[in-house]
């Protein structure tokens, strides 16, 4: 399989705890995005990353939430001192560089996060 | 301040029938739009897409319509199957390769 790979799957916390995400984008892509969906929403845009450099990040991203992509392969998501609203599928996706696709992302099938 | 919108949380169609989905967006920026289609404990998939320079793009049964004066674009799926029964979603982008996504539209296809 050579898709967009995301671990875990799930993650049931307590509230205050650390947690981290780890997303595998598909090899040839150079470019890795961070999404966060709630119940009832569409994924809402969080931080982007072009090889390793992180290029944008939304304002949803708080200072407790941080997110690197070491030698510009796999990234990782982590979020310190959850709380309960940071409850929510967290979704990774990348896509290649040049226009051949404009934009078209490839989403992995993302960490579900319950924050107790 | 949700930029894209889709104001139909479902859709309910026979099988063989035309499913219609609906997108709306404010942002005149936008010169990118696609729709993903999302089954349950899976990511969003992509399934096609259209270019602010055109107003029709189409692959096999789904074709994309787009009215810039409206601000509007549109899915047809022809003829609607039960594998089309997921929840899509549209999305759109201003050439910043970040997404902007509607809160999507389950669609429903009966036997």
């Amino acid at each position: 399989d050579t898709g967009v790979s995301q671990d875990p799957r799930h993650k049931i916390t307590k509230r205050g705890q650390n947690v981290t995400f780890r997303c595998d984008p598909i090899s040839e892509h150079n470019r890795l995005y961070w999404y966060r969906q709630t119940l009832g929403q569409g994924p809402e845009f969080l931080t982007y990353f072009q090889n390793e450099a992180q290029l944008e990040k939304s304002r949803l991203l708080s200072d407790r939430f941080s997110a690197e992509r070491p030698k510009g392969s796999f990234s990782t998501l982590e979020i310190q001192r959850t709380e309960q609203g940071d409850s929510a599928m967290y979704l990774c996706a990348s896509s290649p560089s040049g226009l051949a696709i404009y934009n078209e992302q490839f989403f992995g099938p993302g960490t579900r996060l319950t924050v107790l | 301040d949700q930029q894209v919108k889709q104001n139909s949380p479902s859709l309910s169609v026979q099988e063989g029938r035309i499913s219609i989905l609906n997108c709306d967006y404010t942002n005149s920026m936008f010169d990118y739009f696609l729709w993903y289609k999302k089954y349950p404990a899976e990511g969003p998939t992509f399934l096609i897409s259209i270019s602010s320079i055109k107003d029709k793009n189409e692959d096999g049964r789904f074709t994309v319509f787009l009215n810039k004066s409206a601000k509007h674009l549109s899915l047809h799926i022809v003829p609607s199957q039960p594998g089309d029964s997921a929840v899509y979603f549209c999305a759109a982008s201003a050439n910043d390769y970040k997404l902007s996504f509607g809160a999507g539209t389950t669609v429903t296809v009966r036997a």
